[in-house]
């Protein structure tokens, strides 16, 4: 069964930086795109960023672009978020997401359980 | 706001159809690109519930589907039970900001 476990996760001051972690496992994880998506408390989804298999291909939202970082190690079943500049509007469950399908698929078929960022003095 | 407009709340009985909007444009499900429908059950993460408009993952009931007509797509629930009270979300692609995927506003599904 795929399981996607983010960590990292906590509270940050305005300005401070970072680093989500999601573990992959039970899939070929070198094979699937992922994605990042957050939702602020009560409100709703908001795609952040995605990675190609491969990670010679990335996307951002524009909100996020030039202040975030999304990697990956294929190695390690590892996808990654690095923030910074962080903002309160920031504050929100962070969820990572694999493509239904390999290759690079905006479609996302699982996900993890979120972890939550809360940016605040 | 959401390129991707859909109403905030919709209702029904158990056993009733309901129907959920997701309204956009030329620059996104106008322009071809496929829809995606998500539920989010309270508390819990989302999951893919209909993909290109009108396909089920496996495990999902027939009693959901999906179609696609011009700028809009729907989402139907036919036989409502109790377990389908969530939020609702429809999410495609939109070409006016550089690579940029959107999600709907989100519609709160309540069972009366």
């Amino acid at each position: 069964q795929v399981q996607l476990v983010e960590s990292g996760g906590g509270v940050v001051q305005p300005g401070g930086s970072l680093r989500l972690s999601c573990a992959a496992s039970a899939f070929t994880f070198s094979s699937f795109g992922m994605h990042w998506v957050r939702q602020a408390p009560g409100k709703g989804l908001e795609w952040v960023a995605s990675i190609r298999y491969d990670g010679n291909e990335k996307n951002y939202a524009e909100s996020v672009k030039g202040r975030f970082t999304i990697s990956r190690d294929n190695s390690k079943n590892t996808l990654f978020l690095q923030m910074s500049s962080l903002r309160a509007e920031d504050t929100g469950v962070y969820y990572c997401a694999k493509g239904l399908y390999s290759g690079y698929d905006f479609k996302l078929g699982h996900w993890g359980q979120g972890t939550l960022v809360t940016v605040s003095s | 706001q959401s390129v991707l407009t859909q109403p905030p709340s919709v209702s029904g009985a158990p056993g009733q159809r309901v129907t959920i909007a997701c309204t956009g444009s030329s620059s996104n499900i106008g322009a071809g690109y496929d829809v995606h429908w998500y539920q989010q059950l309270p508390g819990r993460a989302p999951k893919l519930l209909i993909y290109a408009s009108i396909n089920r993952p496996s495990g999902v009931p027939d009693r959901f589907s999906g179609s696609k007509s011009g700028t809009s797509a729907s989402l139907a629930i036919t036989g409502l039970q109790a377990e389908d009270e969530a939020d609702y979300y429809c999410q495609s692609y939109d070409n006016t900001l550089s690579d940029s995927w959107v999600f709907g506003g989100g519609t709160k599904l309540t069972v009366l």
